[in-house]
């Protein structure tokens, strides 16, 4: 079973609405981090958090680690078309670790 | 900066054939990674180096050897390909390990017949 798990597994949104991806740990999180994936691509960092309650945006994206560090939320407001891609959220317990990805389609 | 490079992009092997995938950072980073990518099962660690001189086992290390050639430089070797080992693959680097963002790299797309 995968330690982070993240939902949805895929999103489909027309172009201006707002969305959010979730990523649930069973065990507290020390750090999580958001990468996104654009089709055939590597990923690219987004962002990092380490602090329960702490959230962080870049540009028109916004994430928050919850206060018991065992979920984290992205947030895409006014989405458009650069923002599809796949988001994956990863942390770290020794090894680093990835969920299973959220595949993002904004449709024009 | 190159950033992180990989060769081959793409790859086709017979079942039992051997080959190694390279990858090289020019960033001056002291870890490096390689995962693979299925679908449904996301990114898994494949092997690991913290530093220059260590290599560690990850998630699926199976099947695969790895070699941190230099601080640049860490290859990851299929010594008898499968079907099973069909996937992407991609090499990532960070600073250090722990608590800081990792660079990927374009990934290798390898098929096994």
């Amino acid at each position: 079973s995968q330690e982070l798990e993240q939902s949805p597994q895929s999103l489909i949104v027309q172009e201006g609405k707002n969305l959010t991806i979730n990523c649930t740990s069973s065990k507290t999180l020390y750090g999580l981090y958001w990468y996104k994936q654009k089709y055939g691509e590597g990923l690219i960092f987004l962002m990092m958090l380490q602090k329960g309650g702490e959230e962080k945006s870049h540009e028109k994206i916004t994430a928050k680690l919850d206060e018991k560090k065992q979920q984290s939320s992205l947030h895409i407001t006014a989405s458009q078309p650069s923002h599809a891609g796949i988001y994956l959220c990863g942390a770290e317990r020794v090894k680093f670790y990835f969920g299973t990805g959220t595949s993002l389609t904004v449709i024009p | 900066n190159a950033g992180v490079t990989q060769t081959p992009k793409f790859q086709v092997l017979k079942t039992g054939q051997s080959m190694t995938l390279q990858c090289a950072q020019d960033m001056n980073h002291n870890s490096m990674y390689w995962y693979r990518q299925d679908p449904g099962m996301g990114l898994r660690l494949i092997y690991y180096s913290a530093s220059e001189g260590t290599t560690d086992k990850g998630e699926v290390p199976n099947g695969y050897n790895v070699s941190r050639l230099n601080k640049r430089e860490f290859s990851l070797r299929l010594e008898s390909a499968a079907p099973s080992q069909t996937s992407v693959y991609f090499c990532a680097s960070s600073e250090v390990s722990g608590g800081l963002e990792q660079y990927f790299g374009p990934g290798t797309r390898l098929t096994v017949t």
